[in-house]
């Protein structure tokens, strides 16, 4: 498997603190991606980035945000969580002429 | 923006039919496509990819998928399905552009049943 490390994989938290989710890389590779899986939804992009300090919005980024500051790590952010962010959060890399691979993904409750 | 489209949310078969999952693409240039597969509580690994040459791209487990440009479709099929074949296929699509945007649809349920 791919060097990657998402943590925390389990978490519980109540409506309106923040969060914050690590993705760790060891593989040096340049795209990085958030996705959020819910049922009936498939994969849904939240935030994504094309190397170090850039990101871009994915089609469900409201409510979310991201930070790059070096290679190995891409953090995405809940300002203020909600119980519609209750969802099953994968981190994913790639390399340009790659396919992604995927971490083990997070879920995260909101109550 | 690029999306995709996965016709079938549920499909249903016995051991040995053959299968066919649909996946269409919007996108205005070059693209890479990618089916992947995800085991109940797993993530998701690769099935198989296509970035260019023969459209008629073959992975692991037996899938094969064939590039229809024309149609802008990416159609998964196995001969003769299994019952540990159970799970849930996404297909994905990444434009040619330096950011990289990988979108995925939907996803299709394939029960097998023995």
């Amino acid at each position: 498997d791919a060097g990657i490390t998402q943590s925390p994989r389990h978490k519980v938290t109540e409506t309106g603190t923040p969060v914050t989710l690590r993705c760790h890389q060891t593989e040096n590779h340049r795209y990085m991606y958030w996705y959020r899986q819910d049922p009936g939804h498939g994969l849904r992009l939240i935030h994504y980035s094309y190397g170090v300090k850039d990101t871009d919005k994915g089609e469900v980024s409201d409510g979310y945000s991201v930070s790059r500051s070096k290679t190995e790590d891409f953090l995405l952010t809940l300002e203020s969580a909600t119980s519609s962010q209750t969802s099953v959060y994968f981190c994913a890399i790639s390399e340009m002429n790659t396919e992604a691979f995927f971490g083990q993904g997070t879920r995260l409750t909101v109550v | 923006a690029q999306s995709v489209s996965q016709h079938n949310h549920h499909v249903i078969l016995s051991e040995a039919a053959s299968l066919e999952l649909g996946c269409n693409y919007s996108y205005g240039g070059t693209v890479n496509l990618f089916w992947y597969v995800q085991y109940p509580g797993q993530h998701l690994q690769l099935l198989l990819k296509y970035f260019s040459g023969d459209p008629l791209v073959k992975g692991i487990k037996g899938f094969e998928a064939e590039f229809i440009k024309s149609k802008f479709s990416f159609n998964l099929r196995k001969p003769s399905v299994q019952w540990s074949d159970t799970a849930e296929y996404f297909c994905a699509v990444v434009g040619s552009g330096s950011a990289r945007q990988l979108t995925f649809g939907s996803g299709t349920q394939l029960t097998v049943l023995p």
